[in-house]
């Protein structure tokens, strides 16, 4: 089966750091680009970074350039984001995608003081 | 960044009627490999986003025959050729060719 299960969110001060991991199973995680998409309260789907199979490519969107960054390790079929310099309009539900298949469940980012 | 406008961005269909999504991108979604990687997903209510069509018009797996995806370069459409009630939700489409990869706008679906 399938399965992307997403961890890490929580409540952070603006300026704070946070890490959010996804943990993948079920498939080949090795051979997938995968994708970090946030959505905020009753908003729509926004993209927000993506990784090639090797973590040698990455991407990301201009709102959070030079501040968050993705990594992976395929040995424990684990994609990250590590964001920092938090701000309040980063507060969202924050889903891991393997775009042209499954996406996990979401863990909510919340920043405020 | 690469502009994705859905039209319509709210839907209201009778249960066994067609329906039909359009999705255009400011510029050619035509990657240098051949492939076009335009995205449908549905967003139902209080769920995570699911993957309906990639690359532009194949289904994923247990998506039901009702759906189909069609376009090339800059003008794609989802329809639905008949509407079930399960099918409430957010549509949205994606390209994931240029970077920044975005999404279109979403689009509401209900059931009359």
């Amino acid at each position: 089966d399938v399965k992307l299960v997403e961890s890490g969110g929580g409540l952070v001060q603006p300026g704070g750091s946070l890490r959010l991991s996804c943990a993948a199973s079920g498939f080949t995680f090795s051979n997938y680009w995968m994708h970090w998409v946030r959505q905020a309260p009753g908003k729509g789907l926004v993209w927000v970074s993506r990784i090639n199979t090797d973590g040698s490519s990455t991407g990301y969107a201009d709102s959070v350039k030079g501040r968050f960054t993705i990594s992976r390790d395929n040995a424990k079929n684990t994609l990250f984001l590590q964001m920092n310099s938090l701000r309040p309009e980063d507060t969202a539900v924050y889903y891991c995608a393997r775009v042209n298949g499954t996406w996990g469940q979401g863990t909510l980012v919340t920043v405020s003081s | 960044d690469f502009v994705m406008t859905q039209t319509p961005l709210s839907l209201s269909v009778t249960p066994g009627q067609p329906a039909s999504i359009s999705c255009k991108s400011s510029q050619s979604l035509l990657n240098s490999d051949g492939k076009t990687y335009l995205f449908w997903f549905l967003q139902k209510p209080g769920q995570s986003p699911q993957l309906l069509i990639h690359d532009v018009s194949s289904r994923f797996s247990g998506v039901p025959d009702r759906f189909s995806g069609s376009g090339s370069a800059t003008d794609f459409t989802l329809k639905i050729s008949r509407v079930e009630a399960e099918d409430v939700g957010v549509y949205y489409c994606m390209q994931a060719v240029h970077l920044p990869c975005t999404f279109g706008q979403g689009t509401m679906l209900e059931i009359k």
